[in-house]
């Protein structure tokens, strides 16, 4: 069975662009969620996805955004880039539907770099 | 919302010395205790997981304690090899009407195993 799947794996953008981000969960999965790895703050927790609803939200700006289609895979979009964007965005998928306790598969991660 | 802390940020022990990860948590509703393993340029595993009606769980050399009262768990290695060196990330469910997935992570342990 195929892994979850992160493109691009790496890019580079200047200040103000935007990006997107796509992930592809294991076969089967249908909740996605996505967190940001820097390393000054570690794994932070961006939104999750399940049936192309957003079911839950981190403390991110409102730049920040996602969605899910009906085949599970999600794209996550950043608006106006900030240096401080610059951080690896990990994709995982979970098998378990209605628990909040299912493990997590990693992808592995887009790495972005904001000029 | 949840708060995870984790300590130490670094350690560094001897080939086949023990090993001890400790985090705390804020939110006494959280009832999922996972602990993911990150080795260098690679995704986050998971490597074992507890739930708040378990006090211990082992799985071969590595074990989790959890304290509720306390709010506190643990990773336990043992007889640390060279294989073990990554960084070690516990976290915590956070319990929300949606029943979605979604982890607070702590800041993470740089585990150095020297041979």
């Amino acid at each position: 069975k195929a892994g979850v799947t992160q493109t691009p794996r790496y890019l580079i953008k200047t200040r103000g662009q935007q990006v997107t981000l796509s992930c592809s969960p294991i076969s089967g999965h249908r909740s996605v969620s996505w967190y940001q790895q820097t390393p000054g703050q570690g794994l932070q927790f961006l939104f999750e996805y399940f049936s192309e609803t957003q079911r839950n939200k981190g403390n991110f700006p409102g730049r920040f955004s996602g969605r899910q289609f009906s085949n599970s895979r999600s794209e996550m979009n950043v608006s106006t880039l900030e240096l401080g964007d610059s951080a690896l965005y990990l994709c995982a998928s979970s098998l378990l539907a209605r628990s909040n306790t299912g493990e997590l598969f990693f992808g592995e991660g887009s790495r972005l770099t904001v000029l | 919302g949840e708060n995870v802390e984790q300590h130490p940020s670094t350690l560094s022990v001897q080939e086949g010395d023990s090993a001890v990860i400790k985090c705390t948590y804020s939110d006494s509703a959280s009832n999922y205790f996972p602990w993911y393993k990150q080795e260098l340029g690679k995704r986050p595993q998971l490597i074992i997981d507890i739930r708040s009606n378990v006090g211990e769980k082992k799985d071969q050399r590595i074990a989790v304690t959890l304290n509720k009262t306390a709010k506190h768990f643990s990773l336990h290695i043992t007889e640390t090899q060279p294989e073990d060196s990554a960084v070690y990330f516990c976290a915590a469910s956070t319990k929300n009407n949606n029943a979605g997935n979604m982890l607070t992570f702590g800041g993470g342990t740089r585990l150095m195993v020297k041979p």
